[in-house]
């Protein structure tokens, strides 16, 4: 079955980095693009960035553009979130989410989740 | 960025009773080219992910009760669920996919038990 299994996430001070995983089994990873969704108390869920299936195009929400990286290892079947320099109102769970190729339909399966915490 | 905005933020149901959930957006996301309304909707219970459980604004994800339908088109949509049981207790979310980026969502519906 469907499986999105997240590791990665804890606490980190302002500035600092951290990276998240999803590794994906069940499916053809490389023939999905997934998103990275962060939900937060004040914000509820906030869409944060999506790689296609070949890796090559990423699209970012205007607040982690130039601090956060999406990729992908195919060979592994694992997306990555690398998040710099990292401010408080980072806080939150994230989720990774599976889309179509084309990345035009409704998030099927979700990971578990990943919480971040960024405070001094 | 097209916003969606859910009505009411939170809702008491009795149990057996219907639940009524309505999002509306900012503009319409309705696809001409394949006159499909690219609107989903999930649930997410506490310590959960969301889940899916409506797309295409009316079609019912694989698996889940016949008890919740969507329905609506362009800019309003309504989430309904016919008699409401226990475990329908969560947080409603819709969520477009229309005009992308960004993927946007209502700032969810919590439903609980009157």
């Amino acid at each position: 079955q469907v499986k999105l299994v997240q590791s990665g996430g804890g606490v980190v001070q302002p500035g600092r980095a951290l990276r998240l995983s999803c590794a994906a089994s069940g499916f053809s990873f490389g023939l999905y693009s997934f998103h990275w969704v962060r939900q937060t108390p004040g914000k509820g869920l906030e869409w944060v960035a999506v790689m296609s299936a070949d890796g090559r195009k990423t699209f970012y929400t205007d607040p982690v553009k130039g601090r956060f990286t999406v990729s992908r290892d195919n060979s592994k079947n694992i997306l990555y979130l690398a998040m710099n320099s990292l401010r408080v109102e980072d806080t939150g769970m994230y989720y990774c989410a599976r889309d179509t190729t084309a990345a035009e339909r409704e998030f099927d399966y979700w990971g578990q989740g990943s919480l971040v915490t960024v405070s001094s | 960025d097209i916003v969606m905005t859910q009505s009411p933020d939170s809702l008491a149901v009795s149990l057996g009773e219907r639940a009524t959930i309505t999002c509306k957006s900012s503009q319409s996301v309705l696809r001409s080219s394949s006159n499909t309304n690219y609107l989903a909707w999930y649930q997410q219970k506490p310590g959960q992910p969301p889940k899916l459980i409506i797309y295409w604004a009316s079609y019912r994800e694989s698996g889940v009760p016949d008890r919740f339908s969507g329905s609506g088109s362009g800019t309003e949509f309504t989430l309904t669920i016919n008699n409401f049981q226990a475990e329908d207790v969560a947080v409603y979310y819709c969520q477009q996919h229309s005009q992308t980026p960004p993927w946007t969502f209502g700032q969810g519906t919590r439903v609980e038990i009157k």
